[in-house]
């Protein structure tokens, strides 16, 4: 079956680093892309990774290992407005997007 | 980036109406919509498939008959929730996507389906 893992909540501070971790099984892999959602509203897209390697943008940064099935979401200089859920999706050999549970991160002063 | 809009954004009905929710591409023409459905802190779960003129993909156990969806032009697609009962309050959202190398989907920003 197909299988998308993340952590269900994680906590971090203002100012600091976090890291948010999927792990992937999937029917084929056509790219891993990384959504926030804030309660209440519909996905915004963050990024996109479908070669190996870390992609920077901003404060953000995602990571894959397509042999690990592996990737990482890597939020810098944390803001109270990154308290959000983050979902990890895989897009598998049908061009279709499976989805993880999504990781709420809270942020503390 | 491409926009999605959604209509309404929330509805609440009565038990045995039927409520229809579009999904509008404003700055794109959308070959495929894609149509899910979000329970509290679970994941999204992708309900249907649509490309323009054709019918739509449903998922294994979404009832077709039930959850009605058209997608009669490439910027509109419409959901149709027939005979509604409480079960079926949740928060549905809709995506597009075009014609682009990263198969990029964009969201609407949900309707909050309530059935009374």
């Amino acid at each position: 079956g197909q299988n998308i893992d993340q952590p269900t909540e994680m906590t971090a501070t203002e100012g600091a680093i976090v890291q948010i971790n999927c792990t992937y099984q999937t029917s084929g892999f056509n790219g891993l892309f990384w959504y926030q959602q804030h309660a209440g509203e519909a996905p915004t897209f963050l990024s996109y990774n479908v070669l190996d390697g870390l992609e920077e943008k901003g404060r953000f940064s995602s990571f894959l290992s397509r042999s690990k099935g592996y990737s990482y979401l890597l939020l810098k200089e944390l803001q109270m407005k990154d308290s959000a859920s983050y979902l990890c999706a895989v897009m598998d050999s049908n061009y279709q997007l499976i989805w993880g549970a999504g990781t709420k991160l809270i942020i503390k002063p | 980036g491409a926009v999605v809009s959604q209509h309404p954004s929330r509805v609440i009905c009565k038990s045995g109406t039927s409520v229809k929710i579009e999904c509008r591409s404003l700055d794109f023409q959308a070959t495929t919509m894609f149509w899910y459905r979000q329970f509290p802190k679970k994941s999204l779960m992708l309900m249907a498939t649509s490309n323009e003129g054709s019918k739509a993909t449903y998922e294994q156990g979404v009832e077709k008959d039930k959850f009605l969806i058209n997608h009669a032009s490439l910027t509109l697609s419409t959901l149709t929730v027939t005979s509604a009962h409480p079960e079926d309050s949740s928060f549905y959202i809709c995506s597009a996507a075009g014609e682009r190398e990263t198969y990029e989907q964009y969201f609407g920003p949900g309707t909050r389906l309530t059935v009374t």
